[in-house]
């Protein structure tokens, strides 16, 4: 596997199940992004992770829950959702969290049914 | 506050023909980034190009250049000779130094036609 993998591609979940994505990246990078992209909105930022460390959180409501257990994977897990977080939610890294490019992997289209 | 404003939402084209997508961006920092990245239809963004605020010179890569002009606080991009397989979405994006805060463009679809 080379870059950044998504797991799932695609998510239906009903308002009350618990699930989790998985994000990992194979780059020796040390930051690792989750954005939510919607259809009329602009690419969100969520969360950002350097080496393992939480260091910024957009304000996203907590029944999305962040978890970054290595620098390799980040996970972002999910319970009791609403229909309007139905969007493809994606992951990047970056070598440093203040400098460098992202990469993206492919996202995880997400339906909350 | 940073911003980043992509004019345009939609540009279509014919086949050959040269395109310019805009962006233009908003920021107090005095060092920041700024990209481009390419959305084709799978979805996952491409990186395309990074510029550092102190970099003012322009960028060729292949059929792909870029302007950048502090002075207007513009980063344009421009394709020559499209291709149908330039169709996608193109997001300009603005980074400060500072923990990774990224802030992106709505981003410009685009469609070349044959």
């Amino acid at each position: 596997e080379t870059g950044v993998t998504q797991t799932p591609r695609h998510l239906v979940m009903g308002m009350t199940n618990k699930k989790s994505l998985k994000c990992e990246q194979h780059l020796g990078h040390n930051a690792m992004y989750w954005y939510k992209q919607s259809a009329k909105k602009p690419l969100e930022l969520m969360f950002v992770y350097s080496l393992e460390e939480r260091v910024e959180n957009n304000s996203v409501p907590s029944r999305f829950s962040p978890e970054c257990p290595n620098s390799s994977h980040l996970f972002l897990h999910l319970h009791t959702l609403q229909p309007e977080d139905s969007a493809l939610y994606l992951c990047a890294s970056s070598q440093e969290a203040g400098a460098g490019e992202q990469y993206f992997g492919p996202g995880t289209r997400l339906t909350v049914t | 506050a940073q911003k980043v404003t992509q004019a345009q939402t939609e540009i279509s084209v014919v086949e050959k023909e040269d395109v310019t997508l805009d962006c233009v961006y908003e920021t107090r920092d005095t060092t920041y980034y700024l990209f481009w990245y390419k959305q084709p239809p799978s979805g996952e963004l491409v990186f395309l190009i990074r510029r550092n605020s102190f970099d003012e010179q322009n960028e060729i890569s292949g059929r792909y250049s870029w302007n950048f002009q502090k002075s207007t606080s513009s980063f344009n991009f421009t394709i020559t000779a499209s291709q149908v397989v330039d169709s996608a979405v193109f997001f300009c994006a603005l980074r400060n130094t500072n923990a990774g805060k990224s802030t992106f463009g709505d981003g410009t679809t685009l469609t070349v036609k044959p």
